[in-house]
């Protein structure tokens, strides 16, 4: 059973950092892109950034471009997200989601529970 | 950047009723189109994959149907727990781009 376990969610300041991680369990991590979706609270989903398998391509949304860095270690089968200067809307959940095996021809086909960051200012 | 306009972004409805749930892309998708159920609290679920491929252990109640820029989730007969949010999601071209949602009520 695939499992993705977010982590590193808090209360942070507007301008601080935070890193988030996700511990993925129940497949081949290394074999997989893996991607970051946040949820503003009671609004919808926005896809953040992706990575490779092989860490070797990584796209991001322009709202985090040059601020957010994702980032993995399939040694420790886990995803991470850097987030540096961060603003009050950059508040909600980040789920960590599984891309399918054919990458864009596949989407999300499994997802996180989420973490919850807060930036207050 | 792909924008999907996903409609109704709201609706009522009774145990049994056909739903049916509209996103439209601003250029060609391909069938690069994915649809997701979401309850609270929850992270999303993948009901539809690929615009009709139904993703395995989904009831056969959910379909999915559309190519290009017009698509279409149709739920046949609702049951008690499909209430809840609905998006779609593009993963034909960077950044991936979900529709805003539709929620799915008690009428």
């Amino acid at each position: 059973e695939v499992q993705l376990v977010e982590s590193g969610g808090n209360l942070v300041q507007s301008g601080g950092s935070l890193r988030l991680s996700c511990a993925a369990s129940g497949f081949i991590f290394r074999s997989y892109s893996m991607s970051w979706v946040r949820q503003v609270p009671g609004k919808g989903l926005e896809w953040l950034s992706d990575i490779r398998p092989g860490s070797d391509f990584m796209s991001y949304t322009d709202s985090v471009k040059g601020r957010f860095t994702i980032s993995r270690d399939n040694a420790k089968n886990t995803l991470y997200l850097q987030m540096n200067s961060l603003r009050a809307e950059d508040t909600g959940v980040y789920y960590c989601a599984r891309v399918g095996l054919f990458g864009g021809r596949d989407g999300v086909d499994n997802w996180g529970q989420g973490t919850l960051v807060t930036v207050c200012s | 950047d792909i924008q999907m306009t996903q409609s109704p972004s709201s609706l009522s409805a009774s145990v049994g009723d056909r739903v049916t749930i509209t996103c439209r892309a601003s250029q060609g998708i391909r069938d690069d189109l994915s649809w997701y159920q979401q309850k609270p609290g929850k992270g999303p679920k993948r009901l539809i994959y690929a615009s009709t491929s139904l993703q395995s252990g989904v009831p056969s109640r959910f379909s999915g149907s559309g190519s290009g820029t017009e698509f279409t989730l149709t739920i046949s007969s609702l049951q008690p727990e499909d209430f809840a949010t609905y998006y779609c999601l593009q993963h034909n071209s960077y950044p991936w781009t979900f529709g805003q949602g539709t929620k799915v009520e008690v009428k």
